[in-house]
């Protein structure tokens, strides 16, 4: 039961470098969301999507892009990326708004 | 004001002793309601839903207060396995705020 997987598990990048990260889940959930999480702040919700070709944004979504062209993938982008952005990021999905959430591992990412 | 809020903690309690968190949610129209635990910033994991009618799993017994708007979650026979940090967490059915969670409560069980 594969369920929701991240890769990569840790990234190093540099700062102004594009980075992906990737998120794939195997339930056919509706929602996906991608969360960051930092000291001090808790989960914070980057963007959403609740079908494949519906995106749309969460709390902090500036320097970030999304895309959802299958319903099971759901990759983030970091465009340019910069050292604010260093942080755990969480993918997750639900079936359904306001339901549960399934987490997928994390990746530590560190912008240098 | 944050929209749901819970005492950080820690708190640090001894094996075998019982422990409650409370958590407080703003938005009157939130319909869901959940506790999530997370190890060391490893993925948070569900715990248990929230029912109205308060519902029980094992040693942990979750209650809501839709008046008060307050959400609580009760943990008898503490074990060291149950540090952790607890995720209280308040969803609706429309997309951008279908969950809100709180920063956590940090509970430390001491041997």
């Amino acid at each position: 039961d594969a369920g929701i997987t991240q890769s990569p598990r840790y990234k190093i990048t540099e700062t102004g470098r594009q980075v992906t990260l990737m998120c794939h889940q195997t339930w056919s959930h509706s929602y996906m969301f991608w969360y960051r999480q930092d000291l001090g702040h808790g989960l914070r919700l980057i963007y959403y999507s609740a079908a494949a070709d519906i995106t749309d944004k969460g709390e902090v979504p500036d320097g970030y892009v999304v895309s959802r062209s299958k319903t099971e993938n759901f990759p983030l982008t970091l465009e340019s990326a910069t050292r604010s952005q260093t942080s755990v990021y969480f993918c997750a999905s639900s079936e359904g708004a306001g339901e549960k959430l399934f987490f997928g591992s994390g990746t530590q990412l560190s912008v240098l | 004001r944050k929209e749901v809020e819970q005492d950080p903690g820690p708190f640090n309690v001894p094996e075998g002793a019982t422990v409650a968190f409370n958590c407080t949610y703003s938005n009157s129209a939130s319909q869901s309601f959940f506790w999530y635990r997370q190890d060391c910033r490893k993925e948070p994991k569900l715990l248990m839903s929230v029912y109205s009618s308060g519902n029980e799993d094992g040693r942990f017994t979750a209650q809501l207060n839709r008046a008060s708007q307050y959400i609580s979650l009760l943990i008898r026979d503490s074990k060291l396995s149950d540090s952790a940090t607890y995720l209280c967490v308040a969803g609706y059915d429309t997309g951008r705020r279908a969950l809100t969670f709180g920063s956590g409560t940090r509970l430390q069980v001491q041997p």
